[in-house]
């Protein structure tokens, strides 16, 4: 067990649905980041949050949003789903917002049918 | 644009064999290079490199960094079919997120 806490672990929706997945980060750490794994393009940067506020943004879609919550779990949602949505998400967090030495939940895998 | 790319994307050994996986990158303020190995699910943390030159070792995994050619190698000996998993490559840049590569699938068949 890392201690990041993902959930759920697998979702199974149709297409043009919503979902939203949840993170624990590690007790202590600050900043969550959110990846995106699919098949062939490796771990995609969505999203950064440092102590609730925004810290930095990738390739994360209009259609998707985040947050972080005062008890810092944060959650990520994506709207109107597409079958390329399908995907593993991950969420890791590292201290008090250094980029290195981050630790990763186990992902929510996504599949959009 | 950053980028990190890992070769080969894909590989298949026997046990016992030696493998060799690179990863070279082009980025701006380069701070230090990771290796994780994913094998279920989550990635976890292998080696930070941030002296060139200077190999990191742990068991029968070694790594090192050459910045001034912009790469990294991750050696595996003696190859186990436990060392099958994903091998993922990322480079920390100066306040941004790590930048990951795509990967090297390795898998060991007895």
């Amino acid at each position: 067990d890392s201690g990041v806490t993902q959930t759920p672990k697998h979702l199974i929706t149709a297409t043009g649905q919503r979902v939203t997945l949840r993170c624990s980060p590690r007790s202590g750490d600050l900043s969550v980041y959110w990846y995106q794994q699919s098949l062939d393009q490796g771990l995609q940067f969505l999203i950064q949050y440092y102590n609730g506020e925004e810290r930095a943004k990738g390739n994360i879609l209009e259609r998707f949003s985040a947050q972080q919550f005062p008890d810092l779990h944060s959650e990520l949602n994506l709207s109107s789903l597409e079958l390329g949505d399908s995907a593993l998400y991950f969420c890791a967090s590292s201290a008090a917002g250094r980029q290195i030495g981050y630790t990763f939940g186990s992902g929510t895998r996504l599949t959009v049918v | 644009e950053d980028k990190v790319v890992q070769s080969p994307l894909s590989l298949v050994v026997h046990e016992g064999d030696t493998v060799t996986l690179n990863c070279s990158y082009e980025v701006t303020n380069f701070r230090s290079l990771l290796w994780y190995k994913q094998e279920k699910k989550a990635p976890t943390f292998l080696f930070m490199l941030t002296s060139s030159g200077i190999e990191k070792k742990s068991g029968r995994l070694s790594s090192i960094l050459d910045k001034k050619e912009l790469f990294s190698i991750l050696n595996i000996t003696a190859t186990q079919t436990g060392d099958s998993a994903i091998y993922l490559c990322a480079v920390a840049l100066q306040n941004t997120p790590l930048v990951f590569g795509k990967g090297t699938r390795l898998s060991v068949i007895a």
